[in-house]
C-alpha cells in the first residue's frame, strides 16, 4: 500500500494566520491527492483535489499544490470555523490510502 | 440535492456479521461508484473499500480481504457493506461516500455515518 505521512501531526494557530500543511507520499502518486476537513461528530468535506482544484463551494483561503511525492494544503487567513482535523488522500492506488491527520486548534 | 442516507446504528456480539446500507438520491447512481470508509473513535479515516455502481466492480483494503462484502442495488440506488466475523475493533462510525467512477476518484459527497458498537 502507499504510505501518506502529514506533517505536523497537530497545530495551533490564530484567527487570521496563514497555515500550511504537508502530505508526503511514499511513492509517486502524480497528482491523485485530495484534502479532507473534518469537524467532531460530522462526515469529512471534500475540499480539494487532484491535488489542487478547489471543490465547488469551498472558500478560496484553501489552496493546494504538489505533484509526485509531496504535497501542500494552506489555508491562507484562518477563520473561526476552520479549526478542526485535515486529512489527506491518495487515490492514485486502486488501495486508496489516508494520511493520519493533522488537527488544527486554536492557540 | 445528492444525498446519501445511511442506515442507523448498530450494537453486535464478536463474531457476528453486520450490513450497513447507503441509500443515495438526487443523482444518477449507475455515474459513480460508493466509498466505505471507518473511523473508530478517536482516531484516523480508514478505507475500507469501493464498488462502482456502474458494473459492480470491487476493490478491498487487503487487511478486510475476506470478511468485507459491498454490493449494490440499482433498483432502489443502495449500496450495502456487509463485515463479518465482527471483533472489538471493528467498533467505529462507518461512511459510505460517492466516488468519481474514472478520474481523481474523489469523494464529493459523504453518508451521515453509522456507529457499529461491537461489545460482548
Amino acid at each position: 500500500d502507499i504510505q501518506m505521512t502529514q506533517s505536523p501531526s497537530s497545530l495551533s494557530a490564530s484567527v487570521g494566520d496563514r497555515v500550511t500543511i504537508t502530505c508526503r507520499a511514499s511513492q509517486s502518486i502524480s497528482s491523485y491527492l485530495n484534502w479532507y476537513q473534518q469537524k467532531p461528530g460530522k462526515a469529512p468535506k471534500l475540499l480539494i483535489y487532484a491535488a489542487s482544484s478547489l471543490q465547488s463551494g469551498v472558500p478560496s483561503r484553501f489552496s493546494g499544490s504538489g505533484s509526485g511525492t509531496d504535497f501542500t494544503l494552506t489555508i491562507s487567513s484562518l477563520q473561526p470555523e476552520d479549526f478542526a482535523t485535515y486529512y489527506c488522500q491518495q487515490s492514485y492506488s486502486t488501495l486508496v490510502t489516508f494520511g493520519q491527520g493533522t488537527r488544527l486548534e486554536i492557540k | 440535492q445528492v444525498q446519501l442516507v445511511q442506515s442507523g446504528a448498530e450494537v453486535k456480539k464478536p463474531g457476528a456479521s453486520v450490513k450497513v446500507s447507503c441509500k443515495a438520491s438526487g443523482y444518477t447512481f449507475t455515474s459513480y461508484g460508493i466509498s466505505w470508509v471507518r473511523q473508530a473513535p478517536g482516531q484516523g479515516l480508514e478505507w475500507m473499500g469501493w464498488i462502482s455502481a456502474y458494473n459492480g466492480n470491487t476493490n478491498y483494503a487487503q487487511k478486510l480481504q475476506g470478511r468485507v462484502t459491498m454490493t449494490t442495488d440499482t433498483s432502489t440506488s443502495t449500496a450495502y457493506m456487509e463485515l463479518r466475523s465482527l471483533r472489538s475493533d471493528d467498533t467505529a462510525v462507518y461512511y459510505c461516500a460517492r466516488d468519481e467512477l474514472d478520474g481523481y476518484k474523489e469523494s464529493d459527497y459523504w453518508g451521515q455515518g453509522t456507529l457499529v458498537t461491537v461489545s460482548s
